[in-house]
């Protein structure tokens, strides 16, 4: 059965703080992405990775970073926490290859929120 | 770039009704298309897809069909159940965008027994 694991489904932080998100998939995927998830906005993609040690803006990068040094994990961090950032962050991940066929598999999402 | 819109919600229903979540896109090209599901406190899953024209998807009771011609992929459900209840999603992805998906806003929809 596949599997996307987050680290943690509900965070407080206070504004100011570093936050890591963490996010680990059994599936040997190549592609792992972030997004953000609020009303009436949908889903906005933060930032993604083709493969270990790769990264590549998403829509929306600001204020964020990522880390992807296995294959399995790719950390999202909030370099320095601010309240806009308060929301409920979801990793994806799916096989690489040319076929948008491929779905994309979801954690089950953390929600984040800073004071 | 791509784009996605649905309609919004919330929408309520009553058991056996029929549901119907309009949506359509932009994109250049043939982008596949999906719909995904949110149910209360669990994060997005694979409700179905399509990834070409006049391609019908189903799952669980739920039909899309791929319509190039009027860039839509509308969601239907002939008799809904409470259990339906959760926040939709439709997304579509591209090779030329790198397949990341471009998602609408999402809909809610309450099943009422």
């Amino acid at each position: 059965d596949v599997k996307v694991t987050q680290s943690s489904r509900y965070l407080v932080k206070r504004t100011g703080e570093k936050v890591f998100l963490e996010c680990v998939q059994d599936m040997d995927h190549e592609n792992m992405f972030w997004y953000r998830q609020d009303p009436g906005l949908g889903l906005r993609l933060i930032y993604f990775s083709y493969d270990v040690k790769m990264k590549e803006k998403g829509d929306i990068p600001e204020g964020y970073s990522v880390s992807r040094e296995k294959k399995e994990r790719f950390s999202l961090i909030l370099e320095s926490a601010s309240t806009n950032q308060t929301s409920m962050y979801l990793c994806a991940s799916r096989l690489a290859g040319g076929s948008p066929r491929e779905t994309q598999y979801f954690g089950p999402g953390t929600r984040l929120l800073v004071l | 770039g791509n784009s996605v819109t649905q309609m919004e919600g919330p929408v309520t229903l009553s058991e056996e009704a029929f549901l119907t979540i309009n949506c359509t896109y932009t994109a250049t090209g043939y982008p596949s298309l999906f719909w995904y599901v949110q149910y209360p406190g669990e994060g997005l899953q694979l409700l179905l897809k399509a990834t070409k024209a006049d391609d019908k998807g189903s799952n669980k009771g739920f039909e899309a069909t791929y319509r190039k011609e009027t860039t839509s992929f509308h969601l239907e459900k002939g008799s809904v159940q409470v259990s339906d209840s959760a926040v939709y999603f439709c997304a579509l992805s591209q090779a030329s965008e790198g397949y990341k998906l471009s998602f609408g806003a999402g809909t809610t929809v309450t099943v009422r027994a």
